[in-house]
């Protein structure tokens, strides 16, 4: 069960936009709208940040958002913070289970 | 509000057993679908394996098939991950996770650390 493919790391000067992408395949990206994405500080809680490859949960700035076109899904931070350097990880609906990306690091430089 | 506390990690020798422990508060687990999700050193996530509750019965991912088994007591409102014959490359964080509405994980604990080594 091979994970989604996300850089490795992207950074970014505050106030600027970046985009981390996702890749996956058919069986996962490609057939389900159902990506995605996590924010997570080491050491804490992993938060949902993006679900169902755009929507937004209550409380998430919309500075966050997310688009998908075929096998790959992007998440885009726009107006970077401080507060934003974190991990953000990618996932996707696989039949009954789910399966995740790899890991981007974000650097706020 | 919710909250997911995980416990039981530690240090454990290659072969042996381990059970780790989610407690959950703020919601009924026995109504929601709940995963396990680790990470190991330096490594993104991995999904593990999901407890269904409309089906009731777990999935697994393939590297933990037949060695981790998930289960739950409903009156504790806790979920369990028993590890048997326990590798290396199971050193991890091990998170619990409640299945959210949209084919997400809609929250997550802060994970507890198993490391395997002799």
């Amino acid at each position: 069960q091979s994970a989604l493919t996300q850089p490795a790391s992207v950074s970014g000067s505050p106030g600027q936009s970046i985009t981390i992408s996702c890749t996956g395949t058919s069986s996962d990206i490609v057939n389900y709208n159902y990506v995605s994405w996590y924010q997570h500080h080491p050491g804490k809680a992993p938060k949902l940040i993006i679900y169902e490859v755009s929507y937004r949960p209550s409380g998430v700035p919309n500075r966050f958002s997310g688009s998908k076109s075929g096998n790959t899904a992007s998440l885009t931070i726009s107006g970077l913070q401080a507060e934003d350097e974190a991990d953000y990880y990618c996932s996707s609906k696989r039949s009954i289970t789910r399966v995740f990306g790899g890991g981007t690091k974000l650097t706020v430089l | 509000q919710v909250q997911l506390v995980e416990s039981g990690g530690g240090v454990v020798q290659p072969g042996r057993s381990l059970r780790l422990s989610c407690a959950a508060s703020g919601f009924r687990i026995s109504v929601y679908g709940m995963h396990w999700v680790r990470q190991a050193p330096g490594k993104g996530l991995e999904w593990l394996s999901f407890f269904s509750a409309e089906e009731n019965r777990n999935f697994y991912a393939d590297s933990v098939q037949g060695r981790f088994t998930g289960s739950r007591d409903n009156s504790k409102n806790t979920l369990y991950l028993e590890m048997k014959a326990v590798r290396a490359e199971d050193t991890a964080i091990y998170f619990c996770a409640r299945d959210g509405p949209h084919w997400d994980v809609d929250y997550w604990g802060q994970g507890t650390l198993v490391t395997v080594s002799s």
